[in-house]
């Protein structure tokens, strides 16, 4: 199984500062034959279900603020959060979609400081 | 638009079987595999297995092997996962989700239910 490892484990940001969360998998998820990596990265709140942000690693979902961003390929990868705003609290995940099973990173809280 | 809508919550005792159902709308159902998800109180996000509405095919994650059963009704474009011998530590909300992209089974995925709470006590 890849094993998927984010860090920090919680993290606290004054509003309008920048946010980063860090996730690092055992092997890697580029999958050589298209140059795309299976990584994705999902924002959860109490109550609802987990919502895309980032898709192959770097690509914004549709409705998804440009403050947030994916970077990275391989084995290491970000999440940044530009600007942090009030809403974005919540619990990230970063999530393997290469190999079965898939999957995820043992989320990161962020809070406002 | 798209919709994905679970069933309501349960409660069930140890060694009981529970079955959840995902209603999708709003697309074509055969061609989005759907996933099923599932988070313990206070744990992370847990994958559970795939299908595959165009012909039933599934792949399930090998801890939940002979255990989990998923299907799917393409007359009323619905999918269930039945998880059977419940115990304690299978208490949690199960999500069921669309995969991303048409006919791929793995991509991220996109529209989530909103929910299942499956409770196992005595």
């Amino acid at each position: 199984d890849i094993v998927m490892t984010q860090s920090p484990d919680s993290l606290a940001v004054s509003l309008g500062e920048r946010a980063t969360i860090n996730c690092k998998s055992s092997q890697s998820v580029l999958y050589s034959s298209n140059n795309k990596n299976y990584l994705g990265w999902y924002q959860k709140k109490p109550g609802q279900p987990p919502k895309l942000l980032i898709y192959w690693a770097s690509t914004r979902e549709s409705g998804v603020p440009d403050r947030f961003s994916g970077s990275g390929s391989g084995t290491d990868f970000t999440l940044t959060i530009s600007s942090l705003q009030a809403e974005d609290v919540a619990v990230y995940y970063c999530q393997q979609y290469y190999s079965t099973p898939i999957t995820f990173g043992q989320g990161t809280r962020l809070e406002i400081k | 638009q798209v919709q994905v809508v679970q069933s309501g919550a349960e409660v069930e005792k140890p060694g009981a079987s529970v079955k959840v159902s995902c209603r999708a709308s709003g697309y074509t159902f055969i061609s989005y595999y759907i996933h099923w998800v599932r988070q313990a109180p206070g744990q992370g996000l847990e994958w559970m297995g795939t299908i595959n509405p165009n012909g039933g095919s599934t792949t399930y994650a090998q801890r939940f092997q002979g255990r989990v059963t998923m299907t799917r009704d393409t007359s009323t474009t619905t999918v269930y996962m039945e998880l059977s011998s419940l115990r304690s530590e299978d208490t949690a909300v199960y999500y069921c989700a669309r995969v991303l992209e048409a006919n791929s089974a793995y991509r991220g995925f996109d529209y989530w239910g909103q929910g299942t709470l499956v409770t196992v006590s005595p």
